[in-house]
């Protein structure tokens, strides 16, 4: 069983448009995370969520808006897609004892 | 200056081989470090944690941290191709919840059979 699954694993969009990416986890933890991963493998966190509540927003857009409905879910919705959100994108999930588990990531394209 | 330098590598050795990947930082208020391993398309996984100076081992691998330095490292006895990917250093000031984690910008390894 996947503890942190994300969908799409995959997407390519045209500049402009608005797109979503959904991230579930199966452990229970109360902490889940963004992180972006860009073309040199560099791996920045974008925000967390601690039990529903934004906790971290690193610098981000305002274009970027993640959004917890429950405590096993973070989605994250970008508007106005730019050639530079190309990337990709982790959630991840954090134990009590900060260990961080990543999703498998999805993969944004911007054409 | 990064926070965090991770020399990117690539580094190729034959199996068999000790390897050895290295960072540097320069926040003193990172405590607490960690090693992942991402295979090509997957996410990070977790491979070494640890929070005090000195060695910490697990099978193949050892973690070591140097805090007067501010350098770790980790090492890999017996090198197999299993072990090609790349491999990230993270660090973080504490170990609380929401903590976020710098990561170094990672080191490709090629193990070469």
């Amino acid at each position: 069983d996947t503890a942190v699954s994300q969908t799409p694993k995959y997407l390519v969009t045209q500049m402009g448009n608005d797109k979503s990416i959904k991230c579930e986890q199966n452990l229970g933890h109360d902490t889940m995370y963004w992180y972006k991963q860009d073309s040199k493998k560099f791996l920045k966190i974008m925000f967390s969520y601690n039990n529903k509540e934004l906790i971290i927003n690193e610098t981000v857009p305002n274009r970027f808006s993640p959004k917890s409905p429950d405590k096993a879910h973070l989605n994250l919705h970008i508007n106005s897609l730019e050639l530079g959100d190309s990337a990709v994108y982790f959630c991840a999930i954090s134990d009590p004892g900060n260990t961080i588990y990543f999703g498998e990531g999805s993969w944004l394209t911007v054409v | 200056q990064k926070e965090v330098e991770q020399d990117p590598g690539p580094l190729s050795v034959p199996e068999g081989a000790i390897v050895s990947l290295n960072c540097t930082y320069s926040n003193s208020a990172f405590q607490y470090f960690m090693w992942y391993r991402q295979y090509s398309r997957k996410g990070p996984e977790l491979l070494m944690y640890t929070y005090s100076s000195g060695n910490k081992e697990d099978g193949r691998f050892t973690a070591q941290v140097d805090k007067s330095s501010k350098y770790i490292s980790l090492f890999i006895r017996d090198s197999q191709p299993s072990d090609s990917a790349t491999y990230l250093c993270a660090m973080s000031a504490s170990n609380f919840g929401n903590e976020k984690l710098t990561f170094g910008t990672g080191t490709r390894l090629t193990i070469i059979p």
